[in-house]
Protein backbone atom coordinates (compact mmCIF):
# COMPACT_ATOMS: atom_id res chain seq x y z
CA UNK A 1 0.00 0.00 0.00
CA UNK A 2 1.19 3.19 -0.76
CA UNK A 3 1.99 5.45 2.29
CA UNK A 4 3.43 8.39 3.97
CA UNK A 5 4.89 6.83 7.47
CA UNK A 6 5.61 8.50 10.94
CA UNK A 7 6.62 7.85 13.96
CA UNK A 8 5.79 8.30 16.83
CA UNK A 9 2.21 9.08 16.61
CA UNK A 10 2.57 10.84 20.31
CA UNK A 11 5.77 11.85 21.87
CA UNK A 12 6.45 13.98 24.96
CA UNK A 13 9.70 15.13 25.79
CA UNK A 14 11.43 17.71 28.02
CA UNK A 15 12.88 20.75 27.26
CA UNK A 16 16.95 20.64 25.57
CA UNK A 17 16.36 16.99 24.93
CA UNK A 18 17.44 15.83 21.33
CA UNK A 19 14.85 13.92 19.43
CA UNK A 20 13.97 12.55 15.78
CA UNK A 21 10.36 12.54 13.92
CA UNK A 22 11.20 9.72 11.08
CA UNK A 23 9.20 9.88 7.98
CA UNK A 24 9.20 7.10 5.60
CA UNK A 25 7.54 7.09 1.70
CA UNK A 26 7.14 3.71 -0.63
CA UNK A 27 6.43 5.38 -3.71
CA UNK A 28 9.85 6.81 -4.86
CA UNK A 29 8.69 10.07 -4.53
CA UNK A 30 11.37 13.10 -5.26
CA UNK A 31 9.79 15.72 -2.99
CA UNK A 32 9.20 15.28 0.93
CA UNK A 33 8.22 17.48 3.09
CA UNK A 34 7.60 18.88 7.31
CA UNK A 35 4.35 20.79 8.29
CA UNK A 36 3.40 21.64 11.48
CA UNK A 37 -0.14 22.84 12.81
CA UNK A 38 -0.97 25.29 15.23
CA UNK A 39 -4.46 26.34 16.30
CA UNK A 40 -5.42 29.67 14.31
CA UNK A 41 -2.27 29.12 12.38
CA UNK A 42 -2.89 26.12 10.23
CA UNK A 43 -0.45 24.02 8.14
CA UNK A 44 3.15 26.05 8.02
CA UNK A 45 5.64 24.20 6.03
CA UNK A 46 9.28 24.08 8.20
CA UNK A 47 11.82 22.06 5.24
CA UNK A 48 11.46 20.66 1.99
CA UNK A 49 13.76 18.51 -0.09
CA UNK A 50 13.41 17.89 -3.78
CA UNK A 51 15.97 14.87 -3.98
CA UNK A 52 18.65 12.94 -2.26
CA UNK A 53 21.17 15.72 -0.56
CA UNK A 54 18.47 18.89 -1.47
CA UNK A 55 17.24 20.35 1.55
CA UNK A 56 15.50 23.78 1.76
CA UNK A 57 14.16 25.97 4.24
CA UNK A 58 10.29 26.27 4.09
CA UNK A 59 8.01 29.85 6.55
CA UNK A 60 9.04 28.39 9.87
CA UNK A 61 12.47 26.69 10.05
CA UNK A 62 14.15 27.94 12.77
CA UNK A 63 15.01 25.04 15.80
CA UNK A 64 15.18 22.32 13.26
CA UNK A 65 16.99 20.20 11.64
CA UNK A 66 16.75 17.68 8.55
CA UNK A 67 18.40 15.49 6.49
CA UNK A 68 17.88 13.33 3.26
CA UNK A 69 20.55 10.97 2.62
CA UNK A 70 18.06 8.65 1.17
CA UNK A 71 15.27 9.03 -1.24
CA UNK A 72 12.67 7.43 0.67
CA UNK A 73 13.48 8.87 4.28
CA UNK A 74 13.25 12.44 5.50
CA UNK A 75 13.80 12.57 9.28
CA UNK A 76 12.94 15.90 11.51
CA UNK A 77 15.72 16.58 14.11
CA UNK A 78 15.05 18.63 16.82
CA UNK A 79 18.39 19.49 18.49
CA UNK A 80 16.90 21.16 21.72
CA UNK A 81 13.33 21.03 21.76
CA UNK A 82 11.29 24.20 23.40
CA UNK A 83 8.23 24.41 24.59
CA UNK A 84 7.05 26.83 21.72
CA UNK A 85 7.52 23.55 19.19
CA UNK A 86 4.77 21.64 20.98
CA UNK A 87 2.79 21.36 17.89
CA UNK A 88 1.20 18.49 15.57
CA UNK A 89 4.02 17.55 12.82
CA UNK A 90 2.94 16.21 9.28
CA UNK A 91 5.27 14.90 6.57
CA UNK A 92 3.98 14.99 2.95
CA UNK A 93 5.38 13.66 -0.28
CA UNK A 94 4.96 13.74 -4.15
CA UNK A 95 6.00 13.42 -7.06
CA UNK A 96 7.92 16.56 -8.64
CA UNK A 97 5.33 18.11 -10.70
CA UNK A 98 3.23 20.39 -10.59
CA UNK A 99 -0.10 18.08 -10.98
CA UNK A 100 1.11 15.56 -8.22
CA UNK A 101 -0.82 15.51 -5.41
CA UNK A 102 0.74 15.43 -1.58
CA UNK A 103 0.15 12.40 0.06
CA UNK A 104 0.64 12.93 3.53
CA UNK A 105 1.21 10.88 7.01
CA UNK A 106 -0.99 10.61 9.67
CA UNK A 107 0.84 12.93 12.13
CA UNK A 108 3.27 13.17 15.24
CA UNK A 109 1.64 14.92 18.29
CA UNK A 110 4.47 16.28 19.64
CA UNK A 111 4.62 17.81 23.68
CA UNK A 112 7.59 19.69 25.01
CA UNK A 113 7.59 20.64 28.39
CA UNK B 1 3.89 34.90 -2.74
CA UNK B 2 1.56 31.94 -4.45
CA UNK B 3 -1.65 32.77 -1.80
CA UNK B 4 -4.89 31.59 -1.63
CA UNK B 5 -7.77 33.21 0.67
CA UNK B 6 -10.78 30.80 1.53
CA UNK B 7 -13.76 31.20 3.68
CA UNK B 8 -12.92 30.48 7.53
CA UNK B 9 -15.96 28.47 8.29
CA UNK B 10 -19.12 27.14 6.30
CA UNK B 11 -22.16 25.02 6.85
CA UNK B 12 -24.48 22.77 4.89
CA UNK B 13 -27.35 20.90 5.99
CA UNK B 14 -26.86 17.36 5.06
CA UNK B 15 -27.71 15.87 1.45
CA UNK B 16 -27.29 19.60 0.19
CA UNK B 17 -24.53 20.69 -2.46
CA UNK B 18 -21.59 22.96 -1.16
CA UNK B 19 -19.66 25.26 -2.85
CA UNK B 20 -16.68 26.00 -1.46
CA UNK B 21 -14.77 28.95 -2.42
CA UNK B 22 -11.04 29.99 -3.02
CA UNK B 23 -9.42 33.04 -4.24
CA UNK B 24 -5.85 32.92 -5.53
CA UNK B 25 -6.05 36.37 -7.93
CA UNK B 26 -1.85 35.84 -8.04
CA UNK B 27 -2.14 32.77 -10.24
CA UNK B 28 0.07 32.31 -12.58
CA UNK B 29 0.08 30.32 -15.98
CA UNK B 30 1.80 27.53 -14.93
CA UNK B 31 0.13 26.98 -11.36
CA UNK B 32 -2.29 24.12 -10.95
CA UNK B 33 -5.25 24.65 -8.09
CA UNK B 34 -4.81 21.89 -5.50
CA UNK B 35 -7.56 20.52 -2.57
CA UNK B 36 -7.06 19.08 -0.04
CA UNK B 37 -9.39 18.14 3.36
CA UNK B 38 -8.75 17.01 6.86
CA UNK B 39 -10.89 15.16 8.37
CA UNK B 40 -10.57 15.09 12.70
CA UNK B 41 -7.57 13.66 13.80
CA UNK B 42 -6.36 12.99 10.32
CA UNK B 43 -3.58 14.26 7.95
CA UNK B 44 -4.44 16.22 5.10
CA UNK B 45 -6.16 14.28 1.91
CA UNK B 46 -5.74 14.97 -1.69
CA UNK B 47 -9.29 15.78 -3.39
CA UNK B 48 -8.89 17.33 -7.27
CA UNK B 49 -6.78 19.22 -8.71
CA UNK B 50 -7.09 21.25 -12.07
CA UNK B 51 -5.28 23.85 -13.93
CA UNK B 52 -8.17 25.18 -16.64
CA UNK B 53 -10.81 22.93 -16.97
CA UNK B 54 -13.41 22.29 -14.73
CA UNK B 55 -12.78 18.76 -13.09
CA UNK B 56 -14.77 15.92 -11.83
CA UNK B 57 -13.95 12.92 -9.40
CA UNK B 58 -15.69 10.88 -7.41
CA UNK B 59 -15.05 12.83 -4.31
CA UNK B 60 -16.27 16.56 -5.66
CA UNK B 61 -16.16 18.53 -8.68
CA UNK B 62 -13.73 21.68 -9.35
CA UNK B 63 -14.79 24.89 -11.02
CA UNK B 64 -12.32 27.17 -12.56
CA UNK B 65 -13.15 30.28 -13.20
CA UNK B 66 -12.05 32.01 -16.42
CA UNK B 67 -9.29 34.23 -15.62
CA UNK B 68 -8.28 31.52 -13.12
CA UNK B 69 -8.16 34.08 -10.23
CA UNK B 70 -10.83 32.00 -7.96
CA UNK B 71 -12.25 28.16 -8.36
CA UNK B 72 -14.90 26.20 -6.13
CA UNK B 73 -14.74 23.12 -5.10
CA UNK B 74 -18.29 20.90 -5.35
CA UNK B 75 -19.78 18.69 -3.19
CA UNK B 76 -22.73 17.10 -4.91
CA UNK B 77 -24.31 16.18 -1.60
CA UNK B 78 -23.01 16.86 1.39
CA UNK B 79 -22.88 14.01 4.40
CA UNK B 80 -21.55 14.16 7.55
CA UNK B 81 -18.60 12.62 6.61
CA UNK B 82 -17.57 15.57 4.53
CA UNK B 83 -17.36 17.62 7.66
CA UNK B 84 -13.46 18.78 7.45
CA UNK B 85 -11.24 21.64 6.88
CA UNK B 86 -10.49 22.27 3.11
CA UNK B 87 -7.46 23.97 1.93
CA UNK B 88 -7.02 24.92 -1.65
CA UNK B 89 -3.34 25.51 -2.40
CA UNK B 90 -1.33 26.80 -5.67
CA UNK B 91 1.35 24.12 -7.24
CA UNK B 92 3.47 25.35 -10.16
CA UNK B 93 6.65 26.23 -11.56
CA UNK B 94 6.35 29.93 -9.89
CA UNK B 95 5.40 28.49 -6.38
CA UNK B 96 8.75 26.19 -6.92
CA UNK B 97 7.97 23.56 -3.56
CA UNK B 98 6.92 26.36 -1.14
CA UNK B 99 2.96 25.59 -0.58
CA UNK B 100 0.22 27.99 1.76
CA UNK B 101 -2.08 25.57 3.19
CA UNK B 102 -3.59 28.68 5.47
CA UNK B 103 -6.40 27.41 8.04
CA UNK B 104 -8.79 26.61 5.41
CA UNK B 105 -12.40 26.68 5.43
CA UNK B 106 -13.84 24.43 8.24
CA UNK B 107 -16.94 23.04 6.92
CA UNK B 108 -19.80 21.65 9.26
CA UNK B 109 -22.42 19.57 8.16
CA UNK B 110 -26.02 20.10 9.85
CA UNK B 111 -28.14 16.46 10.08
Amino acid sequence: EAQVTQNPRYLITVTGKKLTVTCSQNMNHEYMSWYRQDPGLGLRQIYYSMNVEVTDKGDVPEGYKVSRKEKRNFPLILESPSPNQTSLYFCASSLDTPRSPLHFGNGTRLTVT
Amino acid sequence: DAKTTQPNSMESNEEEPVHLPCNHSTISGTDYIHWYRQLPSQGPEYVIHGLTSNVNNRMASLAIAEDRKSSTLILHRATLRDAAVYYCILRGMNTGNQFYFGTGTSLTVIP
